[in-house]
C-alpha cells in the first residue's frame, strides 16, 4: 500500500525567509508525487508535480520540489516566503497504473511579518 | 471553462435523510473522483470513475453511491446519512486514468449530519 507522511502539521516562517515543507512517501514502484495547496474555504489547487527526470521540479507562485529517491522525499520549497502563501498543503502520490491518489494529512503554513 | 463545479456549497441533513452532491467537470475528463477531508487525516478517496458507465470503490466507500451516466457528470449519493460523514467533500477530475496525471478539484461541499 502506499504512504505519505508531513511530519509537520504547522510551519511558521517569516517574510522573506526561505520556506520548507517536508514529505516522506511509501510505494511500490516509481512514484509520481504532486502538491496542493488549499486556501480557507476553497478546493485544492494543483502546484507542481514530479513524474520523472529533473529531481527539481519549479511550479506555481515561485514554489519548488526536490525528489529524493534514496530518502523517499519530496520537499517542497520556496526561496523567500510571501504572508499570501499562508495555506494548507497537501503532499500526495501515486503509483502503479491507477490514478489513485493518497494524501498527506496536511501542513498548515504560517507567514508573518 | 468553469472547471469542476460542485453544488450545494452548505448542507445540513439529519440523521437517516438522504441527498445528493452533485459534480460536474466541462472539460472532456475520463477520470472522476470523490474524496472527504477530515481534520488530521487529509483527504481519502471515496468513489473514483475512469469513465462513462464505469465506476469503483475508493479506501472509504461504505455509505455512499456513485453512478457516471455521463462524462461530465459524477454525482454522490448518500441514501441514509449518519453523523460520521460530517466532512468537506471534494470532487476531482483528470484526463485520463494514469497515475502522472494531474487531478483538478472542485471548490467542495461541507456537510453537517446532526
Amino acid at each position: 500500500a502506499q504512504s505519505v507522511a508531513q511530519p509537520e502539521d504547522q510551519v511558521n516562517v517569516a517574510e522573506g525567509n526561505p520556506l520548507t515543507v517536508k514529505c516522506t512517501y511509501s510505494v511500490s514502484g516509481n512514484p509520481y508525487l504532486f502538491w496542493y495547496v488549499q486556501y480557507p474555504n476553497r478546493g485544492l489547487q494543483f502546484l507542481l508535480k514530479y513524474i520523472t527526470g529533473d529531481n527539481l521540479v519549479k511550479g506555481s507562485y515561485g514554489f519548488e520540489a526536490e525528489f529524493n529517491k534514496s530518502q523517499t522525499s519530496f520537499h517542497l520549497k520556496k526561496p523567500s516566503a510571501l504572508v499570501s502563501d499562508s495555506a494548507l498543503y497537501f503532499c500526495a502520490v501515486a503509483a502503479g497504473t491507477a490514478s489513485k491518489l493518497t494524501f498527506g494529512t496536511g501542513t498548515r503554513l504560517q507567514v508573518t511579518l | 471553462n468553469a472547471g469542476v463545479t460542485q453544488t450545494p456549497k452548505f448542507q445540513v441533513l439529519k440523521t437517516g435523510q438522504s441527498m445528493t452532491l452533485q459534480c460536474a467537470q466541462d472539460m472532456n475528463h475520463e477520470y472522476m473522483s470523490w474524496y472527504r477531508q477530515d481534520p488530521g487525516m487529509g483527504l481519502r478517496l471515496i468513489h473514483y470513475s475512469v469513465g462513462a458507465g464505469i465506476t469503483d470503490q475508493g479506501e472509504v466507500p461504505n455509505g455512499y453511491n456513485v453512478s457516471r451516466s455521463t462524462t461530465e457528470d459524477f454525482p454522490l449519493r448518500l441514501l441514509s446519512a449518519a453523523p460520521s460523514q460530517t466532512s468537506v467533500y471534494f470532487c476531482a477530475s483528470s484526463y485520463g486514468d494514469r497515475p502522472h496525471e494531474t487531478q483538478y478539484f472542485g471548490p467542495g461541499t461541507r456537510l453537517l449530519v446532526l
